[in-house]
């Protein structure tokens, strides 16, 4: 079955460390997106990208940094600029290029705590 | 900006009765609003997308309704069951169309 794959499902970082999160989807979609979930908010957009070698800051990108040069993969690194990481991270994709049209298919999360 | 409104209380609902969410946003009319189900520990997942010019939308035992004048969307679930215990999200298009933002979510607990 296809789908979005996020490894590793819980992360501990330490003070001044970088982590990368892993996301792969073998969905053949075009858009990759990463967002922060935390207790009481909504989704927060980090960095979307619509095609492969090219991607955007979301509404949260600082402290985040992220790659796509394969069409599969948009790993996330969370830098130790990020004064406040811990969180629940979710990737998602979608068919296209972005729409606001076309549903959002998401990996089950990586949650990610200081040590 | 956007804004959306989901109530924050938990709905607390017997099985077999119907529940009903609430999507309210502020400023512009989306063109399209979203309506997810997450589960604790997992990623959401996508159930029903409807459109501005849509009042209703319909599938299975879930059905959407889209308000633009009170800018409201509404989610029911009829025939409820335990396995419907879930956060339910809405979320709508902000900007160039490109992104969605998302509400909170409502807790719904459906009891036996």
């Amino acid at each position: 079955d296809g789908g979005i794959t996020q490894s590793p499902k819980y992360l501990f970082r330490k003070e001044g460390q970088n982590v990368t999160l892993s996301c792969e989807q073998n969905l053949n979609h075009d858009a990759m997106y990463w967002y922060r979930q935390d207790p009481g908010q909504g989704l927060r957009l980090i960095y979307y990208s619509q095609i492969v070698n090219d991607f955007q800051k979301g509404d949260i990108a600082e402290g985040y940094s992220v790659s796509r040069e394969k069409k599969e993969s948009f790993p996330l690194t969370v830098t130790s600029a990020q004064k406040n990481p811990t969180a629940f991270y979710l990737c998602a994709s979608t068919p296209g290029g972005g729409g606001y049209n076309q549903p959002q298919h998401f990996g089950d999360g990586t949650r990610l705590s200081i040590l | 900006s956007q804004k959306i409104e989901q109530n924050s209380e938990a709905l607390n609902i017997q099985e077999g009765k119907t529940a009903t969410l609430t999507c309210n946003y502020t400023n512009y009319s989306p063109a399209y609003l979203q309506w997810y189900r997450q589960d604790p520990g997992r990623g959401p997942v996508f159930l029903l997308l409807i459109r501005e010019n849509e009042k209703e939308k319909r599938k299975e035992r879930l059905k959407v309704t889209f308000d633009t004048t009170l800018k409201q969307s509404l989610f029911h679930i009829t025939a409820s069951q335990p396995a419907d215990s879930a956060t339910y999200l809405c979320a709508l298009t902000t900007g160039g169309g490109n992104k969605l933002t998302f509400g909170t979510g409502t807790q719904l607990k459906v009891e036996l």
